[in-house]
């Protein structure tokens, strides 16, 4: 029974290029969270996504940062022109059917661990 | 806004030591509060959970209850293990409609000794 699976589990990039990061949920689950974690900081909200929606997208930066859910397929974090300051531990959650954390706990992934050259 | 100011750490400890790590939090509403363990290399795992104010959480020997009167979730275990070294994150969530919305503490790495 895997979990959530994300994928790679650490990403390099320089300065200005692109960075995907993949977030295959749990068998069932249809609901996806992305959470980001800087340096010697706690896990933060950034977007949260249904197949095809999004939902919730105010914890994301305006510019350079998209999400998407597609019908088929993981879901997709995309930073573009990415800078030193993205450098991160990314992490996908997910959940079934009900989207309150205290009934249906939310199950996360280990992780991408992005560096910024 | 939501937040969860959890104790600094490292903290070290002896087998069979007890162990405490403070939790306070700012919310509006009722919100859930959390502990989740992160051990090396993997990603979160929810530890235990309480709903409501003066409610208990319990799991592996770890247990918090939820004081509305000062804001706190301590995380408490009596007797630790060498297999209790891991990152610990204190998270509550959100209200109202956006209650999947985690806010996560810092962390406390704990590291057991045998």
């Amino acid at each position: 029974n895997a979990g959530v699976m994300q994928n790679p589990r650490h990403l390099v990039r320089r300065r200005g290029q692109e960075a995907r990061l993949r977030c295959s949920p749990m068998k069932g689950h249809s609901h996806v969270y992305w959470y980001r974690q800087l340096p010697e900081e706690g896990l933060k909200f950034m977007v949260y996504l249904q197949k095809e929606n999004i939902i919730d997208e105010s914890g994301m930066p305006k510019e350079r940062f998209s999400a998407e859910f597609p019908k088929e397929g993981p879901s997709i974090l995309r930073i573009q022109q990415v800078v030193r300051g993205d450098s991160a531990a990314y992490f996908c959650a997910s959940s079934r059917d009900r989207v309150d954390p205290s009934v249906e706990p939310q199950h996360f992934g280990d992780g991408t661990r992005l560096s910024i050259l | 806004g939501n937040s969860v100011t959890q104790m600094e750490g490292p903290v070290t400890l002896s087998e069979e030591a007890f162990l405490t790590i403070n939790c306070t939090y700012t919310a509006t509403g009722y919100p859930s509060l959390f502990w989740y363990v992160q051990y090396p290399g993997e990603g979160l795992q929810l530890l235990l959970k309480a709903t409501k104010a003066d409610d208990k959480g319990s799991n592996k020997g770890f247990e918090a209850t939820y004081r509305k009167e000062t804001t706190s979730f301590h995380l408490e275990k009596g007797s630790v293990q060498v297999s209790d070294s891991a990152v610990y994150f204190c998270a509550l969530s959100g209200s109202g409609g956006s209650n999947y919305k985690l806010t996560f503490g810092k962390g406390t790495l704990l590291t057991v000794n045998p």
